[in-house]
């Protein structure tokens, strides 16, 4: 069965300090990995996807099949980071699911 | 486009009630999903559709929950009756399979149970 974990509930880090939110997935093929980020009330958007490679406000986020991460990477963290962020993934467009979430919060 | 569309925003009933949340996709999107969001439990899949069909409703809590897709361009969401542990924001996303398979979500149905 596909599952996505992120084993960090909150996070906490200072202006300007590097931030890494972790993701794990399981599945059985090639799934397709994606960020989203929800920033206070606003909707649930998408940051990045692992097929495009590109950088997103600053993020980056690289798919390791072997340890089935895809951890978003950030070298120097802004106050409008602060936001929930969710991995998720998906097989092919059809089913997608979401991680429980890590909010990130950057301190002044 | 103007995205998709849920209604309404805010819902406050008391317990028993019967509560129906709406959803428009985007036009031309041939996946529609329902997401319920709480702090304990984060982003939970409740069911998704495809060209109108139910595809997956084993995310659905139980019988209380019941979701349609008559056409294209609406969807809904039904409890019946309500309790207040289904007190959660619920959110509709659709997508458009041929393309990188990316949701686009509405602002969410934030529900209350009193």
């Amino acid at each position: 069965a596909q599952r996505v974990t992120q084993p960090e509930k909150l996070l906490s880090v200072f202006k300007g300090a590097p931030v890494e939110l972790k993701c794990n997935y399981s599945y059985s093929g090639s799934p397709e990995l994606f960020w989203y980020v929800q920033y206070s009330r606003q909707r649930l958007q998408l940051l990045l996807r692992h097929i495009s490679r590109e950088s997103i406000k600053g993020f980056t986020a690289d798919l390791n099949k072997g340890e089935t991460s895809f951890h978003l990477k950030k070298p120097f963290a802004q106050e409008e980071d602060s936001a929930m962020y969710y991995c998720a993934l998906t097989d092919y467009g059809q089913n997608f699911v979401f991680g429980p979430g890590t909010r990130l919060s950057v301190l002044p | 486009d103007a995205g998709v569309i849920q209604s309404p925003r805010h819902e406050v009933t008391e317990m028993g009630q019967e509560v129906t949340l709406r959803c428009k996709p985007i036009s031309g999107h041939d996946y529609l999903f329902w997401y319920r969001q709480t702090m304990m439990r984060g982003l939970e899949l409740l069911i998704y559709f495809n060209n109108n069909v139910p595809i997956d409703d084993s995310g659905m809590p139980e019988d209380r929950f019941s979701a349609k897709m008559p056409n294209a361009s609406f969807s809904t969401l039904k409890i019946q009756p309500s309790e207040p542990r289904d007190s959660a924001v619920y959110f509709c996303a659709s997508s458009f399979r041929r393309d990188t398979g990316e949701l686009f979500f509405g602002e969410g149905s934030r529900l209350t149970v009193l």
